[in-house]
């Protein structure tokens, strides 16, 4: 599986912009970044995912590198509720299926 | 559309007991997938169910153990529970199971075993 890497915590400001970066160096080409966070004891919830190309939904938008070897997710206007742990996920699928291999995540701390 | 159901959502056990957790996927959806969530490993890959068929298992005793219904509806059991099996189990339902769906996931079942 391609391993993630994200910073473990950072703060933002509500109504400011919020950045997570995630690297994901060894990615093969057909593995999809998918986002997910999940507040305190709930279930994760899904944000986004992508390929190749940058993403935007209602949520958040997904920034990928040309090379893929790293991607960014974008909270365009943090609110208190957005207070999280963010996990950037490489979707390996198989023959055998599919998996999600959850790393340690950001934990994302919005401040009034 | 409702969401993925998870029953029962607490659950207290003492060791060597066997608990039963069931899970109700997003309706239409035919993949289910089980995770373990503990503070020390974090979020784990249990096992995933297609078809009513085991189609892949992460790196858990035998111990752990679970089944699908035709209906989609999903049962995981932990038998001879011992105090690390103390956890948050999560299921998670997919269309198809491959690698452009999105895994939804319910809220979990807290299992404490004393």
């Amino acid at each position: 599986d391609a391993k993630t890497t994200q910073p473990p915590s950072m703060d933002c400001a509500e109504g400011r912009a919020a950045n997570l970066p995630c690297n994901h160096s060894t990615i093969s080409g057909n593995e999809y970044v998918y986002w997910y966070r999940q507040i305190h004891s709930q279930g994760p919830q899904y944000i986004i995912h992508g390929l190749k190309n940058n993403e935007t939904n209602e949520m958040a938008s997904l920034i990928i590198t040309e090379d893929r070897k790293s991607s960014t997710l974008i909270l365009p206007h943090a609110t208190l509720r957005d207070t999280a742990v963010y996990y950037c996920i490489v979707r390996v699928a198989t023959a055998a299926g599919n998996k999600l291999t959850f790393g340690g995540g950001t934990r994302v701390l919005v401040k009034p | 559309k409702a969401g993925v159901t998870q029953t029962p959502r607490y659950l207290i056990k003492t060791r060597g007991q066997q608990v039963t957790l069931s899970c109700s996927p997003i309706s239409g959806h035919r993949s289910v997938s089980w995770y373990q969530q503990t503070p020390g490993q974090g979020l784990q890959f249990l096992f995933e169910y297609f078809s009513e068929t085991q189609r892949n298992k992460g790196n858990f005793p035998g111990r752990f153990s679970g089944r699908q219904f035709s209906n989609s509806r999903s049962e995981m059991n932990v038998s001879t529970l011992e105090l690390g099996d103390s956890a948050l189990y999560l299921c998670a339902s997919s269309l198809m199971g491959d690698s452009t769906d999105t895994q939804y996931f319910g809220p979990g079942t807290r299992l404490t075993v004393l």
